[in-house]
């Protein structure tokens, strides 16, 4: 089965701060990369899926980028909405989400 | 805009069948894949499988020995049942909506959650 990784498991940033998270599977997954966005007591958003198509709705200070095995989400100019755990997911062989991300202020 | 709801007992005693459903809102249920999804309290997610709008399924190998997913397109609901449930199986438990894409895309649409707690 296909493992995730995340990096860093937590990051402490400022509003208007470019921020980027790493994410990498086990085995090549193409481009079968999601990113979601969760809050606490809510259910996650998707963010990008396929690597880097950016799904309706979400701001485009919102990117990602990669292919393969690494992948990054990256925050154009952080904003106060956008501190959250942040979860990459690989959709190439069932689904595997990778432990998350947390974004907090600095 | 389509929206999902699970509704389920809260509580679920050891050794026995936990049973959720997912009524699917302001849409279809055609042409598309319907997930379960869990996060116990305080970690990260896991998928636990999923059934397409077909009726074929699939789930995650380290749980396919006890789920079940099905689903009732005339009530535009699928359900889950995890069956001989621990205390490992507390989480809050999440439907969750992917496109077709020649297979399942990532989960665009997604339930508020129900938590699900295992005691006696």
């Amino acid at each position: 089965d296909i493992q995730m990784t995340q990096s860093p498991s937590t990051l402490s940033a400022s509003v208007g701060d470019r921020v980027t998270i790493s994410c990498r599977a086990s085995q090549s997954i193409s481009r079968w990369l999601a990113w979601y966005q969760q809050k606490p007591g809510k259910a996650p958003k998707l963010l990008i899926y396929k690597a880097s198509s950016l799904e309706s709705g979400v701001p485009s200070r919102f990117s990602g980028s990669g292919s393969g095995t690494d992948f990054t989400l990256t925050i154009s100019s952080l904003q106060p909405d956008d501190f959250a755990t942040y979860y990459c997911q690989q959709y190439n062989s069932y689904f595997t989400f990778g432990p998350g991300t947390k974004v907090d202020i600095k | 805009q389509v929206q999902l709801q699970e509704s389920g007992p809260g509580l679920v005693k050891p050794s026995e069948t936990l049973s959720l459903t997912c009524t699917v809102s302001g849409g279809s249920i055609s042409r598309y894949y319907w997930s379960w999804i869990r996060q116990p309290p305080g970690k990260g997610l896991e998928w636990i499988g999923y059934i397409y709008y077909s009726g074929s399924t699939n789930y995650n190998p380290s749980l396919k020995s006890r789920v079940t997913i099905s689903l009732d397109t005339s009530k535009n609901q699928f359900s889950l049942k995890l069956n001989s449930v621990t205390a490992a199986d507390t989480a809050v438990y999440y439907c969750a909506r992917a496109q077709d894409s020649s297979g399942p895309d990532a989960f665009d649409v997604w339930g508020q959650g129900t938590m699900v707690s295992v005691s006696s």
